[in-house]
């Protein structure tokens, strides 16, 4: 059962290149989640999804866009890496239940130099 | 404003003692939910424990507690008995908003040394 998939899971960039960022769950949740997490910051939410073909806007979304095109995954892309960008990203996933946690996956550790 | 706010950046505890470590939630709403995640050394991101705000009871889990007190809006984690394998970086969470739209949002995290 392999839950949370993040891919990649570390990758240099160089300031203005782009890439994107897999997020793929076989859990059937409705929600996804993409979050930063910067050293004193904890994680800061950038886009979410409440289904499929649905996205939204978290605290931090500048520079960043996503889509949904299917339930099980969830695309997190840069399109002109900036410094500022360097960070731990997190995908998490979650029923619709208010009373269910969010799983993880195991973090995507990027560098934009 | 911070949704979420833990204001202990690190904390050491010695084998066996009992710790707690503070978090306070902002939200108007009446129903949310309350999580506290683990995360160690190697990065994941690891489910503690789970409190509602409708629930009556402190949940518990092993040696996990949670602090609920709803009118002070604070849900501070109890680590009992700690462990050296606690060591690690713990993050309070909150599940706000309408069904369809569910939010949830991290404070800034606590480290937890265990010292032997």
């Amino acid at each position: 059962n392999a839950g949370v998939t993040q891919t990649p899971k570390f990758r240099v960039l160089k300031t203005g290149q782009s890439m994107t960022l897999l997020c793929a769950q076989d859990m059937n949740h409705e929600y996804m989640y993409w979050y930063r997490q910067d050293p004193g910051m904890g994680l800061r939410l950038i886009h979410y999804s409440v289904g499929e073909g649905t996205t939204a806007k978290g605290e931090v979304p500048d520079g960043y866009n996503v889509s949904r095109l299917k339930k099980q995954n969830f695309l997190l892309g840069l399109e002109s890496a900036a410094p500022s960008q360097t960070s731990v990203y997190f995908c998490a996933s979650s029923s619709w239940h208010r009373d269910t946690e969010a799983f993880f996956g195991q973090g995507t550790r990027l560098t934009v130099v | 404003a911070q949704k979420i706010t833990q204001t202990q950046p690190g904390m050491f505890v010695q084998e066996k003692e009992a710790v707690t470590l503070d978090c306070t939630y902002d939200t108007s709403d009446q129903s949310y939910g309350l999580f506290w995640y683990k995360q160690p050394s190697s990065g994941e991101m690891i489910f503690l424990i789970y409190q509602g705000s409708y629930d009556e009871q402190n949940a518990t889990e092993g040696r996990y507690s949670l602090n609920f007190q709803k009118a002070r809006k604070s849900a501070n984690l109890v680590i009992s008995a700690s462990q050296l394998g606690d060591s690690a970086m713990y993050f309070c969470a909150m599940r706000e908003g309408p069904p369809n739209d569910y939010k949830l949002s991290f404070g800034a995290g606590t480290t937890v040394t265990v010292r032997a």
